[in-house]
């Protein structure tokens, strides 16, 4: 069975620091993967989807990063955290051309 | 650009009793459609996919449908518990484009059943 990992569940970093949160996917090869970020109060919004290793999109401008460094593994990164960074971070995977979803366990990020 | 409506926002009931939840989208091009659930500062739990061929879905005590000619599905749970108080949410899979599909995600359903 197919399982996804994210971590770490909590952090707090203060203005200015960098940021890497990690997610993998066991139990299957060549997912999509994304980011998604849930603001208090908000909906969902994607942030980043990937079909395959090396290959990012971004669905808005914003102060993040991510990269696919192999094929089961997703970072999201920032070189300087602004305050409107704050969130709550989900990875998710699916299936190339099939549909549903799979989401993690989020991260809690609070910036300071 | 596909938007998703879900109502009512909140929802505060007894045990015991049926729920419908709803959700509307302004593209009633839907591809496929999947309700989740979110318990307080977790992710996000799957709960039924409707794929773009079928009506509906049942798992357990709930019931989804969706209804394309008017652009919109409803969650139903049958015999509320506390247990169901948590955030509900429904999201479009709009159609592939290159390979993937985005969710578009309504706001929400806040969910609270009381003893």
């Amino acid at each position: 069975s197919q399982t996804i990992h994210q971590w770490p569940a909590t952090l707090v970093q203060p203005v200015g620091s960098p940021l890497s949160l990690e997610c993998t996917v066991e139990g299957t090869s060549n997912p999509n993967l994304y980011w998604y970020r849930q603001a208090a109060g908000r909906g969902l919004q994607l942030l980043f989807y990937s079909v395959g290793i090396g290959q990012i999109s971004s669905e808005v401008p914003q102060n993040l990063s991510a990269s696919r460094p192999q094929d089961r593994q997703f970072i999201l990164s920032s070189k300087k955290l602004l305050l409107s960074d704050s969130g709550f971070y989900l990875c998710a995977w699916s299936r190339p051309r099939e549909s549903g979803y799979t989401f993690g366990s989020g991260t809690r990020l609070t910036v300071v | 650009k596909q938007e998703v409506t879900q109502i009512p926002a909140a929802l505060s009931v007894p045990e015991g009793e049926n729920l419908v939840l709803n959700c509307s989208f302004t593209d009633s091009a839907i591809y496929n459609l999947q309700w989740f659930r979110q318990d307080p500062g977790k992710g996000l739990t799957s709960l039924l996919l409707i794929q773009s061929s079928q009506r509906e879905q049942t798992s357990g005590r709930l019931n989804a449908s969706l209804d394309k000619s008017s652009g919109r599905s409803t969650l139903y749970i049958a015999a509320s518990q506390p247990g169901d108080s948590a955030t509900y949410l429904c999201a479009d899979l709009s159609g592939e484009s290159g390979g993937y599909n985005k969710l578009i995600f309504g706001a929400g359903t806040r969910l609270a059943v009381h003893p």
